[in-house]
């Protein structure tokens, strides 16, 4: 099975700061065929569901801000917000959904500091 | 996107069962995949398996497999429901679940509103 580990497992940023997320996976999630990185991140706040950011590691889903950015491929990525909002304030996960059994990282929480 | 309903709350005893539901509005043959994710109190996300409708092909994570049971029921027009069902419930099993589909490519996309089931004696 695919294990992802994201870093760190908490952040606190200033507001208008950059906050940068980090998650690795145990094996490559790009499929040569299609050249795709099977990668997607989600932002959960509390007592919602999680919702899509990114797919294809880098695509951003419609109406995401684009001071969110992703990026990374093979087995390692990234989460960047370019300038933190108070809004931003959430747990966001990686997930790879390159092969059954699918697998979340543990999460990273992101604080005002 | 394709809205998703779940049931409701539920208490359960130590060893009993648990079966959630899923309702979509969508035809089972534009369904590409269920998925059922559960989330403990304070704690991440944790896929729990899949079932493709068209197929009725399940996948489970190893922790699951055997005591989780996963269905899909496309019987009445326009709408297909999914049910999650998990047996010898323990305290540990104590949690949020989320049904949430998958677009043609795995990528999950839609979620439900999740329901809470707690396991007490």
């Amino acid at each position: 099975d695919i294990v992802m580990t994201q870093s760190p497992d908490s952040l606190a940023v200033s507001l208008g700061e950059r906050a940068t997320i980090n998650c690795k996976s145990s094996q490559s999630l790009l499929y040569s065929s299609n050249n795709k990185n099977y990668l997607a991140w989600y932002q959960q706040k509390p007592g919602q569901p999680p919702k899509v950011l990114f797919y294809w590691a880098s695509t951003r889903e419609s109406g995401v801000p684009d001071r969110f950015s992703g990026g990374g491929s093979g087995t390692d990525f990234t989460l960047t917000i370019s300038s933190l909002q108070a809004e931003d304030v959430a747990v966001y996960y990686c997930l790879q959904y390159y092969r059954s059994p699918f697998s979340f990282g543990q999460g990273t929480k992101l604080e005002i500091k | 996107q394709v809205q998703l309903v779940q049931s409701g709350a539920e208490v359960k005893r130590p060893g009993s069962s648990v079966k959630v539901s899923c309702q979509a509005s969508e035809d089972t043959f534009n369904i590409n995949a269920f998925s059922w994710v559960r989330q403990a109190p304070g704690q991440g996300l944790e896929w729990m398996g899949q079932i493709i409708p068209r197929f009725a092909k399940t996948n489970y994570a190893q922790k699951f497999q055997g005591r989780v049971t996963i269905t899909t029921d496309g019987s009445e027009k326009d709408t297909t429901t999914a049910f999650m069902e998990i047996n010898s419930l323990r305290s540990e099993d104590t949690a949020v679940y989320y049904c949430a589909i998958e677009t043609a490519d795995g990528l999950i996309e839609s979620w439900g509103q999740g329901t809470l089931v707690t396991v007490s004696s």
